[in-house]
């Protein structure tokens, strides 16, 4: 059965860095994009990019670009996400999705930014 | 950027009730849209694609109908696991945004 399964949580200091990873499982790995989706405590779902597994082509959100990076990594059928400079604005419960129609979705990782 | 504006914010409903959530984009977006469903401290469910295709194992209770700027989603005979917050989502256009959500809570 399809699966993505994300890394733990994490407490990151402000300007620090962080990176998320998504393993999927059950599915041929490059035959899917990956989108990545934050939830800011209480808040909505805010799509922040998208990454092609088959070309590695990505599409960021604006607000976003120069702060984040989409990797994957075909071998291990891993796609990455990775925020730099991060703020308390940061604080997020982030999730990987497969797919144009985002029809599975990772459990979330909760990212927290906090002096 | 395509704006998503759903309708209600939030919606107040019996068990048994069937209830209609609606989504309006800014511009066109043909059909390309997802109705998700997430409860609470869980990630996000898919229910529907392309606007009126269900998701392989969500029940038939679940419609969607909708082409160009409107959409619906439909939940029939209310029942208390269906007690959630809706979001709607465009893909027709980068970036692939969402609906602020709808709450749905039992009355």
């Amino acid at each position: 059965q399809v699966q993505l399964v994300q890394s733990g949580a994490e407490v990151k200091k402000p300007g620090a860095s962080v990176k998320v990873s998504c393993k999927a499982s059950g599915y041929t790995f490059n035959s899917f994009g990956i989108g990545w989706v934050r939830q800011a405590p209480g808040q909505g779902l805010e799509w922040m990019g998208w990454i092609s597994a088959y070309t590695g082509d990505t599409n960021y959100a604006q607000n976003l670009q120069g702060r984040v990076t989409m990797t994957t990594d075909t071998s291990t059928s891993t796609a990455y996400m990775e925020l730099r400079s991060l703020i308390s604005d940061d604080t997020a419960v982030y999730y990987c999705a497969r797919g144009v129609y985002s029809d599975y979705w990772g459990q979330g990782t909760l990212v927290t930014v906090s002096s | 950027d395509i704006q998503m504006t759903q309708s209600p914010s939030s919606l107040s409903a019996s068990v048994g009730d069937r209830v209609t959530i609606t989504c309006r984009a800014s511009q066109g977006i043909s059909n390309y849209l997802a109705w998700f469903q997430q409860k609470p401290g869980k990630a996000p469910k898919s229910l529907i694609y392309a606007a009126s295709s269900l998701q392989s194992g969500v029940p038939s209770k679940f419609s969607g109908s909708g082409s160009g700027t409107d959409f619906t989603l439909t939940i029939s005979s209310l029942q208390p696991e269906d007690f959630a917050t809706y979001y709607c989502q465009q893909y027709d256009s980068y970036p692939r945004t969402f609906g602020q959500g709808t709450r749905l809570e039992i009355k």
